[in-house]
């Protein structure tokens, strides 16, 4: 079935730098790439998506891009701030419509 | 907009009583609701989607009887956690799609069960 790789499992970086997520996914079928947002106790936050006809999307300081030859996708915060820090997922829709494989999620702490 | 609920937040229960959980979309209506399970510094597992009106599809390894979904409207579904054990215990996250959007998935906040 689908697979999604995420890396890395954490990230640690100093406030105002940059950070990158990556992901990797299985299935040439996938079309649709949403990141989420998970803070301790609360339920995942949809961030930014991108789906497979455009290869980048930016929304002030969190873009995603896509490569669908080597399917990977990546998620890019700029300027990051301590409220940045938290668990971000990628995800990959499947060729069962709207189900959703998860990335195993990344630890985003961001010190002052 | 695109806002979940879930009620209960939070849930304790004796070994051998059922729970139930309810998730609603409060400001759309939605095509299908999908129920996840999310062990501490884990990802989320898919248990479940539900469409309104008809049986929900379950995961490989999810029991049904044990985990029962009634997807009653639109913008309702439940899942009720049936004689439940310690290994029950977890953190419950509901989905919801919109009819309107195309794949977008719109999470609640979460149930955290402790089942003693």
């Amino acid at each position: 079935g689908e697979n999604v790789e995420q890396h890395p499992s954490t990230l640690s970086v100093q406030e105002g730098d940059s950070a990158v997520i990556k992901c990797t996914y299985s299935d040439s079928a996938s079309n649709y790439f949403p990141w989420y947002k998970q803070e301790l106790g609360k339920g995942p936050q949809l961030i930014i998506d991108i789906r497979s006809n455009v290869g980048e999307k930016k929304d002030q300081r969190i873009a995603v891009t896509l490569n669908k030859t080597a399917k990977h996708f990546s998620l890019h915060i700029t300027e990051t701030q301590p409220e940045d820090s938290a668990v971000y997922f990628c995800a990959a829709s499947t060729k069962y419509g709207n189900k959703l494989v998860f990335g195993a999620g990344t630890i985003l702490r961001v010190k002052s | 907009g695109a806002v979940v609920s879930q009620h209960p937040s939070w849930v304790i229960c004796k070994s051998g009583t059922s729970v139930k959980i309810e998730c609603r979309s409060l400001d759309f209506q939605a095509t299908t609701m999908f129920w996840y399970r999310q062990f501490p510094k884990q990802s989320l597992m898919l248990m479940a989607t539900s469409n309104e009106g008809s049986k929900a599809t379950y995961e490989q390894g999810v029991e049904k009887d044990k985990f029962l979904i009634n997807h009653a409207s639109l913008t309702l579904s439940t899942l009720t956690v049936t004689s439940a054990h310690p290994e029950d215990s977890s953190f419950y996250i509901c989905s919801a799609d919109s009819l309107v959007g195309d794949y977008e998935q719109y999470f609640g906040p979460g149930t955290r069960l402790t089942v003693t």
